[in-house]
């Protein structure tokens, strides 16, 4: 079965500094997709990065990066300097290759990005 | 380019009665998807289309049924609304970009309560 962990139910961080949320994941499947998205106040849902399980280099993308490692089965969202519009959930999912296109989600981080 | 579009934003239902969530994109995507996200909790996937003319269950799919019309839309519907389906409705699109990496887009969501 596929299961997404993510256990900081929130988080505090200083603008202009980095913050990492961990995501865990547990599944099977020999190649998977990771799946990073930011949802805030507003309620709209908004990718931000993806990682392959067979990508050779983590992602990145812009101010987002996703620390991948593999062995330990964890793809922690890393977000360099942060910004008071940073402050939102963030939510982990994963796609496996045995699970067709479906995804699976964890229960989300709550982010506050503080003056 | 309107990305993922969503009708209607609002609906009340009473129990009982059937209504049907419309979802267009505009971006040719293959795949398409209807979530449904409670308080605190994580996306949950109700339905997925991995292409034109097919759609597939994912794990909350029971009181549900969907039509993938066309490329550009999959439409949600509920034949005998239930107030455990009282919600936040997501529809998605995703494909891949040319650099090979998935992207995923998301409507603005439609909030359902149903009495």
């Amino acid at each position: 079965a596929q299961k997404i962990t993510q256990t900081q139910p929130g988080m505090f961080v200083q603008e202009k500094e980095a913050v990492t949320l961990d995501c865990t994941y547990d599944t099977s499947d020999p190649s998977y997709g990771l799946f990073w998205y930011k949802q805030p106040s507003s309620g709209e849902m908004i990718f931000l990065i993806y990682q392959g399980s067979y990508d050779q280099q983590n992602a990145t993308e812009g101010r987002y990066s996703l620390n991948f490692q593999k062995a330990r089965k964890s793809a922690n969202l890393v977000i360099s300097a942060s910004q008071l519009g940073d402050s939102a959930m963030y939510f982990c999912a994963m796609r496996g290759s045995n699970t067709g296109n479906q995804f699976y989600f964890g229960t989300g981080t709550s982010l506050t990005v503080i003056p | 380019n309107a990305g993922v579009t969503q009708t209607p934003k609002f609906q009340v239902l009473k129990t009982g009665q059937s209504m049907t969530l419309q979802c267009a994109q505009d971006m040719n995507h293959n795949s398409m998807y209807w979530y449904r996200q409670d308080p605190g909790m994580g996306l949950r996937l109700i339905y997925y289309s991995a292409s034109e003319g097919t759609t597939d269950k994912g794990e909350v799919p029971n009181g549900y049924n969907v039509s993938r019309l066309n490329k550009r839309e999959f439409s949600l519907r509920l034949e005998s609304a239930a107030p455990s389906q009282t919600s936040v409705y997501f529809c998605a699109s995703s494909d891949f970009k040319p650099n090979g990496k998935k992207t995923q887009y998301f409507g603005p969501g439609t909030r359902l309560l149903v009495l």
